[in-house]
């Protein structure tokens, strides 16, 4: 069935620099659209959200892109810091199954000091 | 802290039993929303719940089940338990199914032994 993929399962970086998440989905109908962030032992945070009416949205040191052409989905992270650390999940609602959210498999950051 | 409670933190059990997780989502919240994410994996859709009513079903195993309450708490019952269930069962809720992010607990970890 139809599911929001991850491009890259692990992504490092150096303190400072900026961080690249992508991720494609293949569900048309979803038409919005959740990052979350997931530090060790906790539950899945919201980040930044965008709706299919927009392609850019941007968030304190964060922003996603959305290009619905090619169905993909990226989250930016401006000067990546160590709190950055986590797994990054995009999430799209599925508006043709209840408004259902479902979650791609997740990136994890590493930021190296 | 996202005002959704999850009990009992964390769980140990035995092949062949059966366990009821439960979940008190945010305050005014209609949507319960139950996840399972084994380890190192990403978050799989059981099912979800709103204002009482079983509103989209994924994954779920036919072991599994699921209520939403009238108080609008919710509990997960795992029953024959096998040692492929040990995970972090996550539960979210929302204001209404589509209505924008969703608030995580911080899950209830099963361990099947």
């Amino acid at each position: 069935g139809e599911s929001v993929g991850l491009h890259l399962p692990t992504l490092s970086v150096q303190e400072g620099d900026n961080s690249i998440i992508n991720c494609a989905y293949s569900n048309s109908a979803s038409d919005y659209f959740i990052w979350y962030k997931q530090e060790s032992g906790k539950g899945p945070q919201f980040i930044i959200d965008i709706r299919s009416n927009m392609d850019k949205r941007q968030g304190q040191r964060v922003t996603v892109l959305l290009n619905k052409t090619v169905k993909h989905l990226s989250l930016q992270i401006a000067a990546t810091q160590p709190g950055d650390s986590a797994v990054y999940f995009c999430a799209e609602n599925m508006r043709d199954n209840n408004n259902d959210m479902r979650f791609g498999a997740g990136t994890r950051l590493t930021v190296k000091p | 802290d996202s005002g959704v409670t999850q009990t009992p933190k964390h769980l140990i059990t035995a092949t062949g039993q059966r366990v009821t997780l439960r979940c008190s989502p945010r305050s005014g919240d209609l949507s319960v929303y139950w996840y399972q994410q084994s380890l190192d994996q990403g978050l799989q859709f059981l099912i979800q719940y709103y204002n009482g009513e079983e509103r989209a079903k994924g994954n779920i195993l036919e072991r599994f089940s699921a209520q939403q309450f009238p108080d609008l708490h919710s509990e997960l019952n795992l029953s024959s338990l096998e040692l492929g269930d040990s995970a972090l069962y996550f539960c979210a809720s929302s204001p209404t199914p589509g209505s924008g992010e969703l608030f995580f607990g911080e899950g209830s970890r099963l361990t099947v032994l």
